[in-house]
C-alpha cells in the first residue's frame, strides 16, 4: 500500500500562470486534506474533501484557489494566475472513513513562483 | 478559536540528552493530538497519536502524553542522537473527520 502521494515534488510557475498539484491518497482513504506551509511558518488548513464534496474550504483563499476530489482519480489543488505569495509547500493529508485514525501525510508538493 | 503553541521555539542539546518538548492547545474538546517530525524541505512523519481517551503513547525512545486539563502535551525523546534532529511539530484534531490544527513547531538540534 503505497503512501499518499504528490506530484510534482517541485514546480515552477511564472507569474501568472496556472499551477495543478495533485494528490493521490493511500488506497481506501476517502478524505483528503490539503495544507500549505509558507517560508518561515507553520502548516495552515487550507481545505477538506471527501470524494466529489468539499466539506470545509475555511482556509481556502477567496480567489484564485480551487480544489477537487473526484470520484476518480486524484484531488487536485488548482492555483490560478500565481503571484509570488502563492510560493510555499503544499502537502495533501488522508484519512480513511472511520474513527480514531490518523491522517497520513505526503512529501508535499513545493511551489516557486518566478 | 483553536489555537496550538510549542515551547520553546528551538531547542540544542549534546548527543545523548534526554529532552522534552511542549505543545499547548485552547481547545478542551480535543479528539486526538498527533506529534510530527519534519526534515528540511521534507514531508512531515508521523510519530506518535493520542486520542482523548488516552494519557500516553510509546514508541521506541519516544514517549508522548496528553493532559487535556491542562491543555498540554509534551513529547519526551530520551537519549538523543544527531538523526534526531528536525522540526517537530504537534497538531490537534477536533474530530476524526475535522481539519488539523498544527502548532508552529520547534526546531530541534542535537549536537554530535
Amino acid at each position: 500500500n503505497a503512501g499518499v502521494m504528490q506530484n510534482p515534488r517541485h514546480l515552477v510557475r511564472r507569474r501568472g500562470q496556472e499551477a495543478r498539484l495533485r494528490c493521490s491518497p493511500m488506497k481506501g482513504h476517502s478524505h483528503v486534506y490539503w495544507y500549505r506551509q509558507l517560508p518561515e511558518e507553520g502548516l495552515k488548513f487550507m481545505v477538506y474533501l471527501q470524494k466529489e464534496n468539499i466539506i470545509d474550504e475555511s482556509g481556502m483563499p477567496k480567489e484564485r484557489f480551487s480544489a477537487e476530489f473526484p470520484k476518480e482519480g486524484p484531488s487536485i489543488l488548482r492555483i490560478q494566475q500565481v503571484v509570488r505569495g502563492d510560493s510555499a509547500a503544499y502537502f495533501c493529508a488522508s484519512s480513511p472513513p472511520a474513527m480514531n485514525t490518523e491522517a497520513f501525510f505526503g512529501q508535499g508538493t513545493r511551489l516557486t513562483v518566478v | 478559536k483553536q489555537e496550538v503553541t510549542q515551547i520553546p521555539a528551538a531547542l540544542s542539546v549534546p548527543e545523548g540528552e534526554n529532552l522534552v518538548l511542549n505543545c499547548s492547545f485552547t481547545d478542551s474538546a480535543i479528539y486526538n493530538l498527533q506529534w510530527f517530525r519534519q526534515d528540511p524541505g521534507k514531508g512531515l512523519t508521523s510519530l506518535l497519536l493520542i486520542q482523548s481517551s488516552q494519557r500516553e503513547q510509546t514508541s521506541g525512545r519516544l514517549n508522548a502524553s496528553l493532559d487535556k486539563s491542562s491543555g498540554r502535551s509534551t513529547l519526551y525523546i530520551a537519549a538523543s542522537q544527531p538523526g534526531d534532529s528536525a522540526t517537530y511539530l504537534c497538531a490537534e484534531g477536533k474530530t476524526s473527520y475535522d481539519k488539523v490544527i498544527f502548532g508552529p513547531g520547534t526546531s530541534l538540534s542535537v549536537i554530535p
